[in-house]
């Protein structure tokens, strides 16, 4: 099987823009995460995904927002980016409930 | 709340040596506990989990982690170091919204 897919790889955006990135599971899985990893805070989790529906939140602000598709594909967009958002955003999915995340390779962020 | 505390920034071991990375955590309910490594400019990779069972758990690249309820630890160990383990590991904690929560990370050398 295909592992986590994550485009783009790379993103250079200047502050105030807006971003969308995007993420395709294992298939066959139905719950997309989505993470923020930055060094100083470490993985934050931003988002959770199961057929279509938002099931977990982490605490980021409305700017960050996501949705998923009904063949399981997801994507998260940023508004106004600031330069805080400067970070690697990965996707993880799996299965069900309870199991491991497969991360993607994630895609790298920077904003201007 | 669920948290999940990895006390050890960087941890240098000695190639040959065992190593331990340390977790512990705090969980309402019976923990789902894992690992997971990161290479450079790559996305988490999967090392082990614990669910239920032995209190030994063995996973990928010959690592183990050992299960201490009493002490709400799951430390990660491996009985002899390879230069090729040097990577920053995550251990992480599923809470009861079945989100996964995870440590800030340790970076582990291993010394030739």
């Amino acid at each position: 099987k295909a592992g986590v897919t994550q485009t783009p790889r790379y993103l250079i955006k200047t502050r105030g823009q807006q971003v969308t990135l995007s993420c395709s599971p294992i298939s066959g899985h139905r719950s997309v995460s989505w993470y923020q990893q930055t060094p100083g805070q470490g993985l934050q989790f931003l988002f959770e995904y199961f057929s279509e529906t938002q099931r977990n939140k982490g605490n980021f602000p409305g700017r960050f927002s996501g949705r998923q598709f009904s063949n399981s594909r997801s994507e998260m967009n940023v508004s106004t980016l600031e330069l805080g958002d400067s970070a690697l955003y990965l996707c993880a999915s799996r299965p069900r409930e309870g199991n491991e995340q497969f991360f993607g390779p994630g895609t790298r962020l920077t904003v201007l | 709340a669920q948290s999940v505390a990895q006390p050890e920034d960087q941890v240098n071991v000695a190639e040959g040596n065992p190593l331990t990375v340390k977790c512990t955590y705090s969980v309402s309910g019976n923990p789902y506990l894992f690992w997971y490594v990161q290479y450079p400019n790559r996305g988490l990779q999967f090392l082990l989990k614990y669910i239920t069972g032995d209190n030994l758990v063995k996973g990928s690249y010959g690592f183990e982690a050992e299960f201490n309820k009493s002490q709400t630890s799951f430390h990660l160990k491996k009985p002899s170091a390879l230069v090729s383990d040097s990577a920053l590991y995550f251990c992480a904690v599923r809470d009861g919204r079945d989100k996964i929560i995870f440590g800030k990370g340790t970076r582990l050398h291993i010394l030739p």
